[in-house]
């Protein structure tokens, strides 16, 4: 089982809408998430760092849910410059992280 | 302030052949790490660094060796290259192995034939 598991999408969504992406770890001990941001062959990026009180910053929205051990991105007002790939990254034993494969969104005009 | 540099950018090896992959990062962060990246795989660790003259095996290490040359500079070996190992290959380093973020180089496109 993976570590860190993604809908690869890809999610399709016209400029303006609301799309949110979720991603579940396996490893209940995790302590840190993350999002990154990887644009077409080009290296990954921080997003945000997901909080267990959630976090938003601007259009964007990370909630961490332990109990059933995922984490959401949730984006509003889709621009086309959002279309990306978005990796989860968690954390596990010994300050190791593991990245998720990766969410496409596509934003169309 | 040119961040994590890497190179080279691309290489195309034989089977069985030598390379090194070059990566320093100009942000004096002491811990550095390498990654691979596969279609549908994620990022994978092949090994990191939590400080100068510190390295340690992650979670893909096996046909790979490393060398933290000083605190800015970090390489990444293959000995005998295989088919198994064309890949994308990221670097990345961070503050301390404890800070959370890191920030990667543009990646080597490495294809093994």
């Amino acid at each position: 089982r993976k570590e860190v598991e993604q809908d690869p999408g890809p999610f399709n969504v016209p400029e303006g809408a609301t799309v949110a992406f979720n991603c579940t770890y396996s490893n209940s001990a995790s302590q840190s998430f993350f999002w990154y941001r990887q644009d077409c062959r080009k290296e990954p990026k921080l997003l945000m760092s997901v909080y267990s009180s959630g976090n938003e910053d601007g259009r964007f929205t990370a909630q961490l849910n332990r109990a059933s051990q995922y984490i959401s991105l949730l984006i509003r007002d889709s621009k086309l410059s959002d279309s990306a790939t978005y990796l989860c990254v968690v954390s596990g034993n010994f300050n190791k992280f593991y990245f998720g494969s990766g969410t496409k969104l596509n934003v169309k005009p | 302030n040119a961040g994590v540099t890497q190179t080279p950018k691309f290489q195309v090896l034989k089977t069985g052949q030598s390379m090194t992959l070059q990566c320093a990062q100009d942000m004096n962060h002491n811990s550095m790490y390498w990654y691979r990246q596969d279609p549908g795989m994620g990022l994978r660790l092949i090994y990191y660094s939590a400080s100068e003259g510190t390295t340690d095996k992650g979670e893909v290490p096996n046909g790979y060796n490393v060398s933290r040359l000083n605190k800015r500079e970090f390489s990444l070996r293959l000995e005998s290259a295989a088919p198994s190992q064309t890949s994308v290959y990221f670097c990345a380093s961070s503050v301390s192995r404890a800070a959370y973020e890191q920030y990667f180089g543009p990646g080597t496109r490495l294809t093994v034939t």
